[in-house]
């Protein structure tokens, strides 16, 4: 299975450190897209970011930057001056082969204490 | 203004009861989804329509039935709950090919005790 791989389970950081939230997908296709989506405590998924796999570059938007390296199949995630709200379970997914779904990690769990 | 709207929130019920769970989009996509979140918040695909035709079904019991009446609705039909059903369901729309995001509703917590 082409499975998107989010090694990180739980962060936990203080108040305005940064974070990196890691993301590593299997593709065998040419053509694909990633993405992220938020999950905060009221459980409502959002949608944060689309890359398609043949623009690596570096997207920022705001305090959220993404990095998306073809090389080493990956789609990381970084938040600068983190806020108790960023608090929530972060997914990254990627489309199937077809492009009519989507394949999820298993999330990772931020904690941000003020 | 909600783009992906499902009923109920929350859902509580007894092993073997029936039951639907609804849910309709007003973006005008062509294609909805339900996808299954277990109690790890692992995400899976379980269905996708488009324009009203099934073109995904996931190894899912046959105790799932989903429907859709029109684009713009796709409903989720339960048979003979078990406790194992106990998840939460999000519904989700996406637009033509080259919107490939998916736009959640906000899950239906399905407890089946």
């Amino acid at each position: 299975a082409q499975k998107v791989t989010q090694a990180q389970t739980e962060i936990s950081v203080v108040e305005k450190e940064d974070v990196t939230l890691d993301c590593v997908y299997e593709t065998r296709d040419t053509t694909y897209y990633l993405f992220w989506y938020k999950q905060p405590p009221s459980g409502e998924l959002v949608f944060l970011i689309r890359r398609n796999s043949f623009d690596e570059q570096n997207e920022i938007s705001g305090r959220y930057s993404w990095n998306f390296q073809k090389s080493t199949s990956s789609f990381n995630f970084t938040i600068t001056a983190s806020q108790v709200v960023d608090s929530a379970v972060y997914f990254c997914a990627r489309s199937n082969q077809a492009g009519t779904a989507l394949i999820f990690g298993k999330g990772t769990t931020l904690s941000v204490s003020s | 203004d909600t783009a992906v709207s499902q009923t109920p929130k929350y859902l509580v019920t007894q092993m073997g009861n029936d039951k639907s769970i609804k849910c309709e989009q007003n973006l005008g996509h062509d294609t909805m989804y339900w996808y299954k979140q277990d109690s790890k918040k692992f995400l899976k695909i379980m269905f996708s329509y488009n324009n009203k035709e099934l073109i995904i079904n996931e190894t899912v019991p046959n105790r799932f039935s989903p429907k859709s009446p029109d684009k713009a609705h796709l409903n989720l039909h339960i048979n003979s709950l078990e406790l194992g059903d106990s998840a939460v369901y999000f519904c989700a729309s996406r637009g033509g090919i080259s919107d490939t995001e998916a736009f959640f509703g906000q899950g239906t917590r399905l407890t089946v005790v």
